[in-house]
């Protein structure tokens, strides 16, 4: 199989704190992962490219200061939020492409659902 | 450069009955077509993909879609809905072999009724 996991499932944090999200490929090596954020009724938006070892590639209007992302390792991706704010609370899905089977196909973990209080 | 359209935000049909969801993409170079669909509180599962070659394709659950290039269509569609296919369905395209830089609709929530 090609399974995603993320870390934690759900997390709910003050305003002003940080909050790093897992995403880990368990059974495959990751040749890139990808970070989204869906807003409640919406569809998914694309924040940035990451790949192991290099920087991570931003969409126009994702402030890359508010979200790190770093890909120590072919399996793993993280995703920090930094000074959290209300308007950060969001669903985050990680995804990945598998190295072996080429980049026709991307992988979804199932979903970080933050909560900034 | 490339988009989606997903043609109704909500369909809902009957159970037994045929489950039609539409998307018309629009790229600037030969696409690929995904669905997708998601589960409450989930990641996104894929369905089916268009990448070259036959031009109906068909995926799991029972679903299939056809690309029509003419079109610009990729429908996807099921000849009998289960009460378990509820769910939100997601069209994407991609300009590139490279999926995750897709771009997505605004999904359809499928409602079926028993």
């Amino acid at each position: 199989g090609a399974v995603v996991s993320q870390h934690p499932s759900w997390v709910i944090c003050k305003s002003g704190t940080s909050v790093k999200i897992e995403c880990r490929s368990l059974d495959f090596q990751a040749t890139t992962m990808f970070w989204y954020r869906q807003f409640p009724k919406k569809s998914l938006m694309l924040m940035a490219t990451s790949n192991e070892g290099s920087k991570a590639t931003y969409e126009q209007g994702v402030e890359k200061d508010k979200f790190l992302i770093n890909h120590a390792s072919l399996t793993l991706s993280t995703l920090t939020v930094t000074s959290a704010h209300p308007e950060d609370s969001s669903f985050y899905i990680c995804s990945a492409t598998n190295r072996d089977r080429g980049t026709y196909e991307q992988y979804f973990g199932p979903g970080t659902r933050l909560t900034v209080t | 450069a490339q988009s989606v359209t997903q043609l109704g935000s909500h369909v809902s049909v009957s159970e037994g009955a045929l489950v039609l969801l539409r998307c018309n993409y629009s790229s600037s170079v030969p696409p690929y077509l995904f669905w997708y669909v998601q589960y409450p509180n989930q990641g996104l599962q894929l369905l089916l993909k268009y990448t070259t070659g036959a031009t109906l394709v068909k995926g799991i659950n029972g679903f299939e879609a056809e690309f029509k290039k003419s079109e610009t269509s990729f429908h996807l569609t099921k000849p009998s809905a289960h009460m378990s296919d509820a769910a939100e369905y997601f069209c994407a395209v991609s300009g590139s072999t490279n999926a995750g830089k897709s771009t997505f609709g605004d999904g359809t929530t499928l409602t079926v009724k028993p």
